[in-house]
């Protein structure tokens, strides 16, 4: 069936450095993807999109890179801070379904 | 915050029972979306409103139903409820195709 996945349930980093966050999905139809940021007891928040015409797009500390060939999706943050622990979560939209289909998540913590 | 408000916050209710959750959306969103949401799982599409019409369906049970409102506000209806059932429910909101979905913060569902 369809399915986006997460490989790395937990992603530990120490403050300031680099993080680097994987998705790989299955749907090669896929083509709009979206990051959500999804903290303790709130609903997921939205981080960052991108196109399938598109293979990079930079935001605020962020950068999402979309390889189509091998069907896979990375989330970029720069500069780690305590406050971006939380459980991020890749998901996909194919035109032919209208369905925003998430994967399980991978949860993202910093410390110090 | 969002822009999208669900009620109630908390849910507590016996098996058997029924339920409504409550779905408003973001002023000038026309489609609504609903997930669940068990523990420390990814988020499962359960259905999607477009302006009062039904869009898309993924795995929604039986005994689940949905509906969208002239106001475009939702509600979805638990029935026959199990201990499984237990979850977070989410609903989303976004203006149409192709746009990120906002998510508001959830209601918890516990069936005991």
């Amino acid at each position: 069936g369809e399915s986006v996945g997460l490989h790395l349930p937990t992603l530990s980093v120490q403050e300031g450095d680099n993080s680097i966050i994987n998705c790989a999905y299955s749907n090669s139809a896929s083509d709009y993807f979206i990051w959500y940021k999804q903290e303790s007891g709130k609903g997921p928040q939205f981080i960052i999109d991108i196109r399938s015409n598109m293979d990079k797009r930079q935001g605020q500390r962020v950068t999402v890179l979309l390889n189509k060939t091998v069907k896979h999706l990375s989330l970029q943050i720069a500069a780690t801070q305590p406050g971006d622990s939380a459980v991020y979560f890749c998901a996909e939209i194919s035109y032919n379904t209208d369905k925003l289909i998430f994967g399980t998540g991978t949860r993202l913590q910093v410390f110090p | 915050d969002s822009g999208v408000t669900q009620t109630p916050k908390h849910l507590i209710t016996a098996t058997g029972q029924r339920v409504t959750l409550r779905c408003s959306p973001r002023s000038g969103d026309l489609s609504v979306y609903w997930y669940q949401q068990s523990l420390d799982q990814g988020l499962q599409f359960l259905i999607q409103y477009y302006n009062g019409e039904e869009r898309a369906k993924g795995n929604i049970l039986e005994r689940f139903s949905a509906q969208q409102f002239p106001d475009l506000h939702s509600e979805l209806n638990l029935s026959s409820l199990e201990l499984g059932d237990s979850a977070l429910y989410f609903c989303a909101s976004n203006l149409g195709a192709n746009s990120p979905l906002h998510f508001g913060n959830g209601t918890r569902l516990t069936v005991t």
